[in-house]
C-alpha cells in the first residue's frame, strides 16, 4: 500500500493567490512526522516545513502552513501569495518513528505552475 | 558552514561501465541516506549509513549496487555494469545524530544526475 499518496500531478495558480497541494498518508505508527520539499528546475531538494503527530497545532512557515487533519491522515500544504518563484515540484515524505531513523517515504510530486 | 556536497553533478557512462558518486555530508553530519529519482518521480529510499555501517539497505537493488560510508571520507554509491536504467538522479541527504525528541530534518545535496548511453 502507497504510504504518501499526492493525487494532483500538476496544479495552475495565479500570483498572489493561494494554492493547497494535497498530500495523504497511511502509517499505523502513532508516532510520525511529515515533511514538505520544494524541488526547482534547478534540481535540488529545498527543506520547507515539518509537523510532527503530536504536535497540537498546524506547522507554519513564513509563506508555507501545513493544514494537518490527523484523523483524516491528511497533511496538505498551503502556499499564501504565490510568488512566480514558487514554481517547482514538492513532495510530501513521512518519517515513521518506530524505525529509529530519518528516512523519509516521499509521494509522487505535485507540479506547481504559477503564472502571471 | 557547506551543505551536503555531492559529485560529479552530472555523469555518463556507457552499458556496463561502473559509476561511483560521492557524497560529503554537512559538517557534523554522521548519518547518510541515498536516495533515487528517476524521471517525473518522486524520491526512492535506496539505503542509509553510518560512518564504517550500514543501517538500512532495503531499497538498494540486489545486484550491481554497493554503499560505503567509510571513517575518513565521503560515503560513496557504486554501481557496476550499468544499464539504461540506471539512468536516474540519485540524492544524498545526510542528518545529525538522532535528537531524543524533536524532528531531524534531513539536508538534501543537489544531486548526482547519471545518464547511461
Amino acid at each position: 500500500a502507497q504510504k504518501i499518496t499526492q493525487t494532483q500531478p500538476g496544479m495552475f495558480v495565479q500570483e498572489k493567490e493561494a494554492v493547497t497541494l494535497d498530500c495523504t498518508y497511511d502509517t499505523s505508527d502513532p508516532s510520525y512526522g511529515l515533511f514538505w520539499y520544494k524541488q526547482p528546475s534547478s534540481g535540488e531538494m529545498i527543506f520547507l516545513i515539518y509537523q510532527g503527530s503530536y504536535d497540537q497545532q498546524n506547522a507554519t512557515e513564513g509563506r508555507y502552513s501545513l493544514n494537518f487533519q490527523k484523523a483524516r491522515k491528511s497533511a496538505n500544504l498551503v502556499i499564501s501569495a504565490s510568488q512566480l518563484g514558487d514554481s517547482a515540484m514538492y513532495f510530501c515524505a513521512m518519517r515513521e518513528g518506530r524505525y529509529n531513523t530519518d528516512k523519509l517515504i516521499f509521494g509522487t510530486g505535485t507540479r506547481l505552475q504559477v503564472f502571471p | 558552514n557547506a551543505g551536503v556536497m555531492q559529485n560529479p553533478r552530472h555523469l555518463v557512462r556507457r552499458r556496463g561501465q561502473e559509476a561511483r558518486l560521492r557524497c560529503s555530508p554537512m559538517k557534523g553530519h554522521s548519518h547518510v541516506y541515498w536516495y533515487r529519482q528517476l524521471p517525473e518521480e518522486g524520491l526512492k529510499f535506496m539505503v542509509y549509513l553510518q560512518k564504517e555501517n550500514i543501517i538500512d539497505e532495503s531499497g538498494m537493488p540486489k545486484e550491481r549496487f554497493s554503499a560505503e560510508f567509510p571513517k575518513e571520507g565521503p560515503s560513496i554509491l557504486r554501481i557496476q555494469q550499468v544499464v539504461r536504467g540506471d539512468s536516474a538522479a540519485y540524492f544524498c541527504a545526510s542528518s545529525p545524530i538522532r535528537q531524543v525528541s524533536g524532528a531531524n530534518v534531513l539536508t538534501f545535496g543537489a544531486g548526482s544526475r547519471l545518464t547511461v548511453l
